[in-house]
């Protein structure tokens, strides 16, 4: 399948500060989206992403589709404690086909 | 958004058993349907494609005979985990896609003893 190389693995980092997290292909995507999973449930969509160069927010989320359309970027300003747990990343190649996820960024917020 | 409906939340087994697991798109018609499988601290690992009406098709290292999927009708899927062995205990999570984007069921926690 596909790779996608997403950074950083983990995080820790203290209320209020802002993070960014990114995912990198080889592979030209057209449909980028992100998730945030919280443990034993299943992914939630955060923001999806239609066009390269597209930046768009959700609340304290901003996402951007890269340029080059292999890779995206994400954004939480502001963190808090309820935003901990992992964030996935995934691309879909063609429209209504699969989707491949990033490896995840573990998000460790301290009050 | 979109959602799925994903049951059991949870179920134990014993080894040989065969166990069911169903996706439903509650508010929306979908003709394909994908599973997933995820070990702890992983991610989500594409196990195969579910085509309403016709077969599913199966990543590479999936076999089919183990994992059975039927996509019945537009807003069911079942994934059936046969003769099930202690190293198939995993998390499955089926996704749907009314759209451009997939979205989630709650996922299916099974253990095999």
């Amino acid at each position: 399948g596909q790779q996608l190389n997403q950074s950083p693995q983990s995080m820790f980092i203290q209320e209020g500060e802002d993070v960014s997290m990114n995912c990198t292909s080889s592979s030209i995507f057209n449909t980028w989206l992100w998730y945030k999973q919280d443990p034993g449930e299943g992914p939630v969509l955060l923001i999806a992403l239609y066009k390269a160069g597209e930046l768009t927010s959700n609340g304290r989320l901003t996402a951007q589709f890269g340029i080059t359309r292999k890779d995206s970027f994400l954004n939480i300003s502001a963190s808090i404690p309820s935003d901990v747990g992992i964030y996935f990343c995934a691309g879909q190649l063609n429209n209504f086909n699969k989707f491949y996820f990033g490896s995840g960024t573990k998000l460790n917020v301290k009050p | 958004g979109a959602v799925v409906s994903q049951h059991p939340s949870w179920v134990i087994c014993k080894s040989g058993t065969s166990v069911k697991i169903e996706c439903r798109s509650l508010d929306f018609q979908a003709t394909t349907m994908f599973w997933y499988r995820q070990f702890p601290k992983q991610s989500l690992m594409l196990m195969a494609t579910s085509n309403e009406g016709s077969k599913a098709t199966y990543e590479q290292g999936v076999e089919k005979d183990k994992f059975l999927i039927n996509h019945a009708s537009l807003t069911l899927s079942t994934l059936t985990v046969t003769s099930a062995h202690p190293e198939d205990s995993s998390f499955y999570i089926c996704s749907a896609t009314p759209g451009f984007e997939a979205f989630f069921g709650q996922g299916t926690r099974l253990t095999v003893v």
